[in-house]
């Protein structure tokens, strides 16, 4: 198995500008969430997929930030425009919710500089 | 609404010596309990999870935990500290919700 997959790696960009984060979760989960990561503020959740639906994305910090679940194999993070203060380390992880736990598996994450 | 507290920002020790970080959680019920660890420039990774049964769970890497339900912790041990272990680890809870909540994390360091 593959692991949760992230692209990019490593994103440097401009403030201003549209960037867009992938995430392709484990086959065969049916939970998908997006964090994001800083010294300040620790491992933060910003929206949770269950079934490819939004179940909760209090999180996403405001009206810049949209997720998107078109299918079970696919997300995507999307801000726009990007200011410095979302310069961060951005993680998806998947996970089964139907099953006894719910357990975790993490991306390598996505590195974000805005500049 | 749960929360989880990781009262120590950083932990030092010596290789070889033991270590136990600290967890404590608040939550109506009994949650689903997990320890995850972190290396540098990685995502996180699970260390070991409790749900319900025996109070000391095992986990990779000579790891182990304990749900202690009077006192609200999931403490992470383990006997002999490596080097390899100088991480951040995260202590997580998982409501029926499946909306997770981590703690800060602590960061160790090991001493050769």
């Amino acid at each position: 198995d593959a692991g949760v997959i992230q692209s990019p790696r490593h994103e440097v960009t401009e403030m201003g500008q549209e960037v867009t984060l992938r995430c392709k979760p484990i086959s065969g989960h049916n939970s998908l969430f997006w964090y994001r990561q800083t010294m300040m503020r620790g491992l933060e959740l910003l929206i949770y997929f269950n079934n490819n639906v939004p179940i909760d994305d209090s999180g996403m910090p405001e009206d810049r930030f949209s997720a998107k679940m078109p299918n079970a194999s696919f997300s995507t993070l999307k801000i726009q425009p990007s200011e410095p203060r979302d310069s961060a380390v951005y993680f998806c992880a998947s996970g089964k919710a139907d099953s006894s736990y719910n357990e975790q598996f993490f991306g390598p994450g996505t590195r974000l500089t805005v500049l | 609404a749960q929360s989880v507290t990781q009262p120590d920002i950083h932990i030092t020790v010596s290789e070889g010596a033991s270590l136990e970080l600290r967890c404590n959680y608040s939550y109506g019920a009994t949650p689903y309990l997990f320890w995850y660890v972190q290396s540098p420039g990685q995502g996180l990774q699970l260390l070991l999870k409790y749900f319900s049964g025996d109070t000391l769970v095992q986990g990779i890497k000579g790891f182990e935990a304990e749900f202690k339900r009077s006192q609200s912790s999931f403490n992470l041990r383990k006997p002999s500290v490596h080097w390899s272990d100088a991480a951040e680890y995260f202590c997580a809870v998982v409501p029926g919700s499946y909306i997770p909540t981590f703690g800060r994390g602590t960061s160790l360091i090991v001493h050769p």
